[in-house]
């Protein structure tokens, strides 16, 4: 099992629609997540830190739920530009050197 | 300000065949990484640099060898390549302490 569990996809949704993603990770140790962003054979890209309390950045929310283990994406109103791979990313420390990928869910958004 | 550049983009080499890929950052960065990405996978840790004269194995550190030249640069060297090498690789760099990664755009490496 993977420690960073995705759904692969695809996610086929029209432009104006709202998308959520999924992600389990198995280290309860885990300190802190964030979602990435992949434009197709581009280099990752910060898209947002998730947080404990819930965060939003724009038509972005990120959610963390501790106990069950998961992180979740949600987009709202979405445009053609979001069309990506979202990668979720756990660090089980501190440090760069102890990020785990998820392999990412890819969207394509379709007008 | 051009973030993490790395050399080359592309590069096609036969088995057994030697090559090293550059990177390097100008954001003044302590710490420096080399991923793999394969299809159906994540990105997985092949050797970091926490700073300036260190080096330390990642998750798949087995057929490459790094070198940090200095604060600016972090070099991967493939000695003796194999097609199970046929990858994407990224450069990467952060502050100690912080989490969020910038990346380089990649090198497609292809081991025929």
């Amino acid at each position: 099992r993977k420690e960073v569990e995705q759904d692969p996809g695809p996610f086929n949704v029209p432009e104006g629609a709202t998308v959520a993603f999924n992600c389990t990770y198995s280290n309860s140790a885990s300190q802190s997540f964030f979602w990435y962003r992949q434009d197709c054979r581009k280099e990752p890209k910060l898209l947002m830190s998730v947080y404990s309390s819930g965060n939003e950045d724009g038509r972005f929310t990120a959610q963390l739920n501790r106990a069950s283990q998961y992180i979740s994406l949600l987009i709202r109103d979405s445009k053609l530009s979001d069309s990506a791979t979202y990668l979720c990313v756990v660090n089980r420390g501190e440090y760069g050197n102890k990020l785990v990928f998820g392999a990412g869910t890819i969207l394509r958004v379709k007008s | 300000n051009a973030g993490v550049t790395q050399t080359p983009k592309f590069q096609v080499l036969k088995t057994g065949q030697s090559m090293t890929l550059q990177c390097a950052q100008d954001m003044n960065h302590n710490s420096m990484y080399w991923y793999r990405q394969d299809p159906g996978m994540g990105l997985r840790l092949i050797y970091y640099s926490a700073s300036e004269g260190t080096t330390d194995k990642g998750e798949v550190p087995n057929g490459y060898n790094v070198s940090r030249l200095n604060k600016r640069e972090f070099s991967l060297r493939l000695e003796s390549a194999a097609p199970s090498q046929t990858s994407v690789y990224f450069c990467a760099s952060s502050q100690p302490g912080v989490s969020s990664l910038h990346f380089g755009n990649g090198t497609r490496l292809t081991v025929t």
